[in-house]
């Protein structure tokens, strides 16, 4: 079993969608949680991250993490075509730059105009 | 401010040769971190330098090296490539090593073809 498993998609919906990708992780230790885009030829961008469990809203992004379930997800309201990307999850112990990021395999998003 | 730049973007290697990557993080930014993204195994953790030490590494054979300088920009060398090493590269740093490690940002990486 992967540490995090992640739906590869492609996931399709029209423009103006609530969209909601999500990550399953095995390791009870992680403790900071990060969503990624990532377009096509490009480095991953951060979007965001959240401590712990709970959730966190950034304009039409809302990260949710439920730690008892070990499941995380990325809300996407009012998704515009621009949002078609390839989108990854990841996660660590403790934060630092030495522990490296654990990564999703990516969930390949497009948006339908 | 300049992003994280990588050199070379493109690169085509023959088999059993070696090859040398280079990383050049935001300005101030201490630390960097390299990864492989591969469409079987995805983004996975190479290593992590900071103030030109390596401070953890992930499960990668010892064909895979780096070093960092003293003004940050970093190096990784692959040794005797194989096909499989066939990925992009990916190099991303961040403002302080310790903590805020949600704040990385990668550079657009270099895509390696092993032929």
């Amino acid at each position: 079993q992967k540490e995090v498993e992640q739906d590869p998609g492609p996931l399709s919906v029209p423009e103006g969608a609530i969209v909601s990708l999500n990550c399953t992780y095995s390791n009870s230790a992680f403790q900071y949680f990060m969503w990624y885009r990532q377009y096509s030829r490009k480095g991953p961008e951060l979007l965001m991250y959240t401590y712990s469990s709970g959730n966190k809203e950034d304009g039409r992004f809302t990260a949710q993490v439920d730690k008892s379930s070990k499941y995380i997800s990325l809300f996407i309201r009012d998704s515009q075509p621009s949002d078609s990307a390839t989108y990854l999850c990841a996660m660590s112990e403790n934060g630092g730059g030495a522990d490296g990021l654990t990564f999703g395999k990516g969930t390949h998003l497009i948006i339908q105009p | 401010k300049a992003g994280v730049t990588q050199t070379p973007r493109y690169l085509i290697k023959t088999r059993g040769q070696q090859v040398t990557l280079s990383c050049s993080p935001i300005s101030g930014h201490r630390s960097v971190s390299w990864y492989q993204q591969t469409p079987g195994q995805g983004l996975q953790f190479l290593f992590e330098y900071f103030s030109e030490t390596q401070r953890n590494k992930g499960n990668f054979p010892g064909r895979f090296s780096g070093r960092q300088f003293s003004n940050s920009r970093s190096e990784m060398n692959v040794s005797t490539l194989e096909l499989g090493d066939s990925a992009l590269y990916l190099c991303a740093s961040s403002p302080i090593a310790a903590t805020a490690l949600y704040e990385q940002y990668f550079g657009p990486g270099t895509r390696l073809t092993v032929t």
